[in-house]
């Protein structure tokens, strides 16, 4: 059974620019989310999507949205980057919000 | 606000030993608790998920406990060796501001030393 996948595994965006990150939940799951982790800051919640629709969301400002398509494959963009955007982006995928969730490899984004 | 805390921040211990880790949480209202261990520069991997109604999970040498009313969980691991080196994170599901969201602590670095 194959796991989460996400893509890219590495990027390299200049501040100003946006960017567009792929995660592909495990077969048969509904629900993604979507996670930032820093040195600093540790792993922080962006949002959750299931069936489609945002359902829950952190504390993140509007430069970060998402979407999931009807095969539950979810995207997450970041528009005007700074450099405090560079992190590892982290998606994990469950059946529902609340069942055991499992993480991909993330991609590391470095904005210069 | 939801606060997750994780005692010690890091751990070195010689291999074969039990160990205990160690996540509280301050908003004792929880969906559930998941256990993670992450390598040096990968994703996570899921070791245990609690739901709120459970007192323990057990997986092969592991065995998470959760006592919601005092807001802690611990990770016990059996007999360590040096592949259970990593970061380990808790992580609890709660309400927030109308939705429901994820908080992490900052995790345990363990170090088994053979």
């Amino acid at each position: 059974k194959a796991g989460v996948t996400q893509t890219p595994r590495y990027l390299i965006k200049t501040r100003g620019q946006q960017v567009t990150l792929s995660c592909s939940p495990i077969s048969g799951h509904r629900s993604v989310s979507w996670y930032q982790q820093t040195p600093g800051q540790g792993l922080q919640f962006l949002f959750e999507y299931f069936s489609e629709t945002q359902r829950n969301k952190g504390n993140f400002p509007g430069r970060f949205s998402g979407r999931q398509f009807s095969n539950s494959r979810s995207e997450m963009n970041v528009s005007t980057l700074e450099l405090g955007d560079s992190a590892l982006y982290l998606c994990a995928s469950s059946l529902e919000g609340v069942t055991e969730a499992f993480f991909g490899q993330g991609t590391r984004l470095t904005v210069v | 606000k939801q606060e997750v805390t994780q005692i010690p921040a890091a751990l070195s211990v010689p291999e074969g030993e039990n160990l205990v880790l160690n996540c509280s949480f301050t908003d004792s209202a929880i969906y559930n608790l998941q256990w993670f261990r992450q390598d040096p520069g990968k994703g996570l991997t899921s070791l245990l998920l609690i739901q709120s109604s459970q007192r323990e999970q057990t997986s092969g040498r592991l065995n998470a406990s959760l006592d919601k009313s005092s807001g802690r969980s611990t990770l016990y691991i059996a007999a360590s060796q040096p592949g259970d080196s990593a970061t380990y994170l808790c992580a609890v599901r709660g309400d927030s501001g109308g939705y429901q969201k994820v908080t992490f602590g900052i995790g345990t670095k363990l170090q088994v030393i053979p």
